[in-house]
């Protein structure tokens, strides 16, 4: 079936080196990929989204980049942070439907 | 800022009881969506609202109802629950039914059932 992966459970990074969080998404017709950030005890908050028809989107301190190619998503984190600790989520819209995948867990060694 | 409140935060439950979540979106928000997330897992759409009208249908199982009320809060309703029915389960709200206003989607605090 259709789904959204990630190829790492587990992230550990030393603060203030930068941080990239992969997955890989199978389906092809989604117009929109999603990247969310949960933290321990808390619902998932929208990070950055990028549209299948773009390859690079730049927000604070977050890009995402989107290689359809080799249906690979990306999301890289400058500069990381103690806060930025939590799972992180890729999604991908079907109809309005958000179909997330397996999350990273992002540990920040101060 | 207001954001998406759920209650109850904590629900135990036993075998076959039945339980109802609730979720009030954000103010002015028109979509409401219902996640499960098991341990571990990612979250599983279940079940969105627009307007009061179902809008899109995902993984729910057919002991589970919902519906989104006049004033835009919905409620989950779970009958005969089963002990894979624990988990937390997540509402979320957007405004707009825009493909770009349903990536950003606000999510509450989560309800965390448990069935003994």
């Amino acid at each position: 079936g259709e789904s959204v992966g990630l190829h790492l459970p587990t992230l550990s990074v030393q603060e203030g080196d930068n941080s990239i969080i992969n997955c890989a998404y199978s389906n092809s017709a989604s117009d929109y990929f999603i990247w969310y950030k949960q933290e321990s005890g808390k619902g998932p908050q929208f990070i950055i989204d990028i549209r299948s028809n773009m390859d690079k989107r730049q927000g604070q301190r977050v890009t995402v980049l989107l290689n359809k190619t080799v249906k690979h998503l990306s999301l890289q984190i400058a500069a990381t942070q103690p806060g930025d600790s939590a799972v992180y989520f890729c999604a991908e819209t079907q109809g309005g439907k958000l179909i997330f995948g397996q999350g990273t867990e992002l540990s920040v060694k101060p | 800022a207001a954001g998406v409140i759920q209650s109850p935060r904590h629900l135990i439950k036993e075998k076959r009881e039945t339980a109802t979540l609730k979720c009030y979106p954000i103010p002015r928000h028109d979509t409401v969506y219902w996640y499960q997330q098991g341990p571990g897992q990612d979250p599983q759409f279940l079940i969105s609202f627009y307007e009061k009208m179902q809008s899109d249908k995902g993984s729910i199982p057919d002991r589970f109802s919902a519906q989104q009320f006049s004033d835009y809060h919905s409620e989950l309703n779970m009958s005969s629950l089963e002990l894979g029915d624990s988990a937390l389960y997540f509402c979320a709200s957007s405004l707009g039914q825009g493909p770009e206003a349903k990536n950003i989607q606000y999510f509450g605090a989560g309800t965390r059932l448990s069935v003994l």
